[in-house]
């Protein structure tokens, strides 16, 4: 049974870095092909793709948030780690981690970020 | 890179078929064998109900088919449930990111 949570602060400051990590079990992002990705969508929006890191450490940005995102992994703890520097108000959202490579087959729960002084 | 193009909003009665649409470009969906269809009631993480344009992930009704014509694919849900009613976006591989749709909201009248 694949599952993915996210976790980290629901409220940052305007231009302080947001961390959020991903945490998984029931695959490992050591096999071939697998591919972990992070996707926001703010309140009553759409959903926005940021990020994928692959098993092999390939990374992949989003053209308009690259200066801003850094996607890692930690294979041995199971975990993908998303920063997200200078955050701003429009930044508020519910940021989402899924598992896989031409689809995101398994998503998380989610985790609602606020971003306010 | 722009976000895909989808209807707003659609509907149909319980037993018909709807379909909806999601234009992209040759950069994209036109490019590419790799949209995907993702189903999200209000308050819940998506779900991956079509992949590579066509296929069915394991446990998602044969009601849900997927195609793609040129730089636009198509979900269509046929036999039209209750539970259907949700927020569906597409998703397509763009030779580095990836891109969504705007999003459609499906109503079962």
């Amino acid at each position: 049974q694949i599952t993915l949570k996210e976790s980290g602060p629901t409220l940052v400051k305007p231009t302080q870095t947001l961390t959020l990590t991903c945490t998984f079990s029931g695959f490992s992002l050591s096999t071939s092909g697998v591919g972990v990705g992070w996707i926001r969508q703010p309140p009553g929006k759409a959903l926005e793709w940021l990020a994928l890191i692959y098993w092999d450490d390939d990374k992949r940005y989003s053209p308009s948030l690259k200066s801003r995102l850094t996607i890692t992994k930690d294979t041995s703890k199971n975990q993908v780690v998303l920063t997200m520097t200078n955050m701003d108000p429009v930044d508020t959202a519910t940021y989402y981690c899924a598992q896989g490579s031409s689809s995101l087959d398994y998503w998380g729960q989610g985790t609602l970020v606020t971003v306010s002084s | 890179q722009s976000a895909l193009t989808q209807p707003r909003s659609v509907s149909g009665s319980p037993g018909q078929s709807v379909t909806i649409s999601c234009t992209g470009t040759s950069s994209d969906v036109g490019g590419y064998n790799y949209v995907s269809w993702y189903q999200q009631h209000p308050g819940k993480a998506p779900k991956l109900m079509i992949y590579d344009v066509s296929k069915r992930p394991s446990g998602v009704p044969d009601r849900f088919s997927g195609s793609k014509s040129g730089n636009t694919a198509s979900l269509t849900i046929s036999g039209l449930q209750a539970e259907d009613e949700a927020d569906y976006y597409c998703c397509s591989y763009a030779g580095s990111p990836w891109v969504f749709g705007g999003g459609t909201k499906l109503t079962v009248l």
